[in-house]
C-alpha cells in the first residue's frame, strides 16, 4: 500500500518560514492534500490539489509537489499555527486508496 | 453552512458491534461521495472507509475490511458506519468528512468516540 512520510516535527520561530514535507513514491503523479489540526478540534483543509487554498485561508499557507516530495509551506508563521499537519493523497490504483501522512507537530519557538 | 454531526460512539466490548450516524446538512448530500476518517488516542489520522454518491463504489481500510460496513441514505441525509467484531485497536474517535475534488476532504464533523474496552 502507499506510504507517506512526513518528519514528526517541525520547530520555527514566529515570523520565519515552517516547511513541511511529505514524501512518497512518485508522489508528483498524485494531488496532495494538506490538513491542520489544533488539539482538541477536528482538522481542517488547509491546502488541496498541491497548491490550492480553500476560501478563507491564509494566503500564507501555499503548497508544491514534484517528484517524491510534496511539501506545505507555512510563510510568515504566527503562534496561532502551532498544530500537527497531516499530508493525504488518494491512490487509485489501490482498493483502499484514502491514505494520510504519518504527521507533523508544528512547534512555534 | 455545511455541517456534519456524528453520532453512536461509545463504549463497548471487544467482539461487540456498534453503528455510527453522521448527520448532513447545509448541502446537497446525495451529490457528494463521503468519508469515514478516525484518530486513536495521541496517534494520527487513518482513512476507514469512502461511499459514492449514489453508493456505487465503495472502499475500506485493510483493517476494518470485513468488520465495517458503510453506507448512507440520500433521503435522510445521512451516513452510517457498521462496526462489528470490534477490538480495542478500534478506539478512536471517529470523524465524517465530506469529500470535495480531487478528493480531498474539505469539511468535517467534530467526531464521536468510540472506546472498545472490557
Amino acid at each position: 500500500s502507499y506510504v507517506l512520510t512526513q518528519p514528526p516535527s517541525v520547530s520555527v520561530a514566529p515570523g520565519q518560514t515552517a516547511r513541511i514535507t511529505c514524501g512518497g513514491n512518485n508522489i508528483g503523479s498524485k494531488s496532495v492534500h494538506w490538513y491542520q489540526q489544533k488539539p482538541g478540534q477536528a482538522p481542517v483543509l488547509v491546502v488541496y490539489d498541491d497548491s490550492d487554498r480553500p476560501s478563507g485561508i491564509p494566503e500564507r499557507f501555499s503548497g508544491s509537489n514534484s517528484g517524491n516530495t510534496a511539501t506545505l509551506t507555512i510563510s510568515r508563521v504566527e503562534a496561532g499555527d502551532e498544530a500537527d499537519y497531516y499530508c493525504q493523497v488518494w491512490d487509485s490504483s489501490s482498493d483502499h486508496p484514502g491514505v494520510f501522512g504519518t504527521g507533523t507537530k508544528v512547534t512555534v519557538l | 453552512e455545511v455541517q456534519l454531526v456524528e453520532s453512536g460512539g461509545g463504549l463497548v466490548k471487544p467482539g461487540g458491534s456498534l453503528r455510527l450516524s453522521c448527520a448532513a446538512s447545509g448541502f446537497t448530500f446525495s451529490s457528494y461521495s463521503m468519508n469515514w476518517v478516525r484518530q486513536a488516542p495521541g496517534k494520527g489520522l487513518e482513512w476507514v472507509s469512502s461511499i459514492s454518491s449514489s453508493s456505487s463504489y465503495i472502499y475500506y481500510a485493510d483493517s476494518v475490511k470485513g468488520r465495517f460496513t458503510i453506507s448512507r441514505d440520500n433521503a435522510k441525509n445521512s451516513l452510517y458506519l457498521q462496526m462489528n467484531s470490534l477490538r480495542a485497536e478500534d478506539t478512536a474517535v471517529y470523524y465524517c468528512a465530506r469529500e470535495a475534488g480531487k478528493r480531498a476532504f474539505d469539511y468535517w464533523g467534530q467526531g464521536t468516540l468510540v472506546t472498545v474496552s472490557s
